[in-house]
Parts: structure tokens; C-alpha cells; sequence
């Protein structure tokens, strides 16, 4: 299996600041990496698949990028409506895995 | 509103039996893929399975054997059938659909709980 890596596990941050996070393929994954938003009682939300493409509807604050082993998740200026856990996950092949999640909270 | 519908989940036995089911409401089911995810209290995401338009099917190792994912002949309703159930099964379901393992819709979740 595939092992996701992320990090860090949980971050502060203000509005308006510029956050990335991070995500570690334990094997090459090629783009196959997409990000997720859930925010507490609520099913998750697709961000960016093909670790760059915004998914429609998705502010352009945020960005994805990355390729092979190592991906990030951009958040260019945070807004209130952002804090919230991000998961990425592959979907190279199955199982499909998903990072272990990263908590922005507000500072 | 469009959305995906869970249901099924509930209080059971360890050792015990549940079937969860996923339908459309409010649009046609596209996709060729319709997967189950689950999250359990306080953690992370685990994909569970997938099964593809054509019935081939996919699964979690900590689930082979123990659950087994169907659809109804027209494809659009999605079941779960989890046997053998282990405290650590306790989690909310997600029925999501997702080609190639890009999970765009989710529904609401159902709340599955294995305890004596």
C-alpha cells in the first residue's frame, strides 16, 4: 500500500496569512494527488485533483502543486472560512490512501 | 438538491451484521465509480471500497473478506454489506463517487457503532 505522509499535523495561523502544507508519497504517484477540506460534522470537500487542477467552484487562494513523491497545498492569503482539516490522498491505485490530515486553526 | 443518501447505519454487536445503502437524489449517476469511505471518531479518512460500472470491486485490507460492496442492476444504488463486525468498524460512512479515485461527491454519511 501507499503510504501518505503529512504534514505539519496541525498549524496556526491569521487571516490573510500564506500557508502551505505538505504531502509525502512513500512511492512515485506521478500527479495522481488530490486535497480535501472537511470542516467538523461535514463530509469532506474536493480542492484540487491531479495535484494542480481547482476543482470548480474552489477559490483560487488555493493551489496545488508538486509531482512524483512530494505535493503542497497553498492557501495564498487564509480566509475565516478556511480553517478547517486538509487530507491529501492518492489516487495512483488501490487502496486509495489518504494523508493523515492537518488542522488550521485560527490564531 | 442534489446529493448522494446513506442509510443503513446503526448500533450493533461485534461479531454482528449491517447493510448500508447509497442512492442518488435529485440527479443520474454518471460515474462509472461509487465508492465507500469511512472515518472514525476523531480520526482521519479510510477508503473502504469501490466497485466499477462493469462490477469489478476493490477493498481495504482491513475490511477483505469481511465486507463485500454491490449495486442494484441499474447501477445507481450502492450497497455495503458488512459482516463479522469489529469495534474498531465503528465510523460514519460515506458513499462517494469518484472516477478514478478523484472523490468529487460525498453524501451526508451514516453512523455505524459496534458495541456490546
Amino acid at each position: 500500500d501507499i503510504q501518505m505522509t503529512q504534514s505539519p499535523s496541525s498549524l496556526s495561523a491569521f487571516v490573510g496569512d500564506r500557508v502551505t502544507i505538505t504531502c509525502r508519497a512513500s512511492q512515485s504517484i506521478s500527479n495522481y494527488l488530490n486535497w480535501y477540506q472537511q470542516k467538523p460534522g461535514k463530509a469532506p470537500k474536493l480542492l484540487i485533483y491531479a495535484a494542480s487542477s481547482l476543482q470548480s467552484g474552489v477559490p483560487s487562494r488555493f493551489s496545488g502543486s508538486g509531482s512524483g513523491t512530494d505535493f503542497t497545498l497553498t492557501i495564498s492569503s487564509l480566509q475565516p472560512e478556511d480553517f478547517a482539516t486538509y487530507y491529501c490522498q492518492q489516487s495512483y491505485s488501490t487502496p486509495f490512501t489518504f494523508g493523515t490530515g492537518t488542522t488550521v486553526e485560527i490564531k | 438538491e442534489v446529493q448522494l443518501v446513506e442509510s443503513g447505519g446503526d448500533l450493533v454487536q461485534p461479531g454482528g451484521s449491517l447493510r448500508l445503502s447509497c442512492a442518488p437524489s435529485g440527479f443520474t449517476v454518471s460515474s462509472d465509480y461509487m465508492n465507500w469511505v469511512r472515518q472514525a471518531p476523531g480520526k482521519g479518512l479510510e477508503w473502504v471500497s469501490v466497485i466499477y460500472s462493469g462490477g469489478t470491486t476493490y477493498y481495504a485490507g482491513s475490511v477483505k473478506g469481511r465486507f463485500t460492496v454491490s449495486s442494484d442492476n441499474s447501477g445507481t444504488t450502492m450497497y455495503l454489506q458488512m459482516n463479522s463486525l469489529r469495534a474498531e468498524d465503528s465510523a460514519v460512512y460515506y458513499c462517494v463517487i469518484g472516477s478514478y479515485g478523484v472523490f468529487d461527491i460525498w453524501g451526508q454519511g451514516t453512523v455505524v457503532t459496534v458495541s456490546s
